[in-house]
C-alpha cells in the first residue's frame, strides 16, 4: 500500500545551518505531497505542499521539490533558527474516495542557539 | 474564526473505562477526520466522517472503537473498556467541502491526550 517515509530523528542542528529532512514516498497513481510541522503542545500545520512532479512548495524559508523519478520531497532550508524547532512531517494524499492523508513517521528537528 | 477544538485537553481513564473525545471542526468545514499518535510515532489515519455519514473507517480498530459526526453537535471519538495501549494523542483535523478534487489541508485542533491507568 501507499506509504511515507522519512529520516529518523532527531536532528540536531546548529542556528543558522543548512537543514535537509528526507521523505520518500511509495504510492500508485499520481500523489500530492505534503510537509506538516508540529509545534510542542500543538497541532500540526500545515507548511507547503505540491500537486505534481517537478512542482516546488515554499513556505516560510523552506522548500520542497517533487520528484517523481526518485519518488521524494526532501524538505530543506538555507538558515534554520530556534523558532524552527518543531516535529516535521511528510504526507502523502491519496486520490482514492477517501481523501485520506497518510503521514510518515516524523523527524525532530532541535535547532540550538 | 476559531479553529478546530478538541476537548478535553487531557483524559485519564482506568482500565475498562469509556473514553469520549470530542472535536469541533472549524466553522464551514463538513469533514472531520481522526488520527491517533502513538508515542515517538507519525499519526495514524483513523476514521473520516462527514456530517451524519461515515465515509471510511478503514483505520479503525474493530472493536471498543466508534466515531459519529452528527447534524448538530461535535464529532464524537468514542473508545469503550479502555486498555493501556489506548493511551495515546488522538488529533482530529477538518476540511472544506472537497469540490472536484480534494486539496490535502487539513486543519488539525491541538488534541486530546488519553492516559489509561
Amino acid at each position: 500500500g501507499d506509504s511515507v517515509t522519512q529520516m529518523e530523528g532527531p536532528v540536531t542542528l546548529s542556528e543558522e545551518a543548512f537543514l535537509t529532512i528526507n521523505c520518500t514516498y511509495t504510492a500508485t497513481g499520481y500523489p500530492s505531497l505534503f510537509w506538516y510541522v508540529q509545534y510542542p503542545g500543538e497541532g500540526l500545520q500545515l507548511l507547503l505542499k505540491a500537486t505534481k512532479a517537478d512542482d516546488k512548495g515554499s513556505n516560510k524559508g523552506f522548500e520542497a521539490t517533487y520528484r517523481k523519478e526518485t519518488t521524494s520531497f526532501h524538505l530543506e532550508k538555507g538558515s534554520v533558527q530556534v523558532s524552527d524547532s518543531a516535529v516535521y512531517f511528510c504526507a502523502l494524499l491519496r486520490m482514492d474516495s477517501s481523501y485520506k492523508l497518510i503521514f510518515g513517521s516524523g523527524t525532530r528537528l532541535l535547532v540550538r542557539p | 474564526n476559531a479553529g478546530v477544538m478538541q476537548n478535553p485537553r487531557h483524559l485519564v481513564r482506568r482500565r475498562g473505562q469509556e473514553a469520549r473525545l470530542r472535536c469541533s471542526p472549524m466553522k464551514g468545514h463538513s469533514h472531520v477526520y481522526w488520527y491517533r499518535q502513538l508515542p515517538e510515532e507519525g499519526l495514524k489515519f483513523m476514521v473520516y466522517l462527514q456530517k451524519e455519514n461515515i465515509i471510511d473507517e478503514s483505520g479503525m480498530p474493530k472493536e471498543r472503537f466508534s466515531a459519529e459526526f452528527p447534524k448538530e453537535g461535535p464529532s464524537i471519538l468514542r473508545i469503550q473498556q479502555v486498555v493501556r495501549g489506548d493511551s495515546a494523542a488522538y488529533f482530529c483535523a477538518s476540511s472544506p467541502p472537497q469540490g472536484t478534487a480534494p486539496t490535502g489541508e487539513l486543519f488539525f485542533g491541538e488534541g486530546s491526550r488519553l492516559t489509561v491507568l
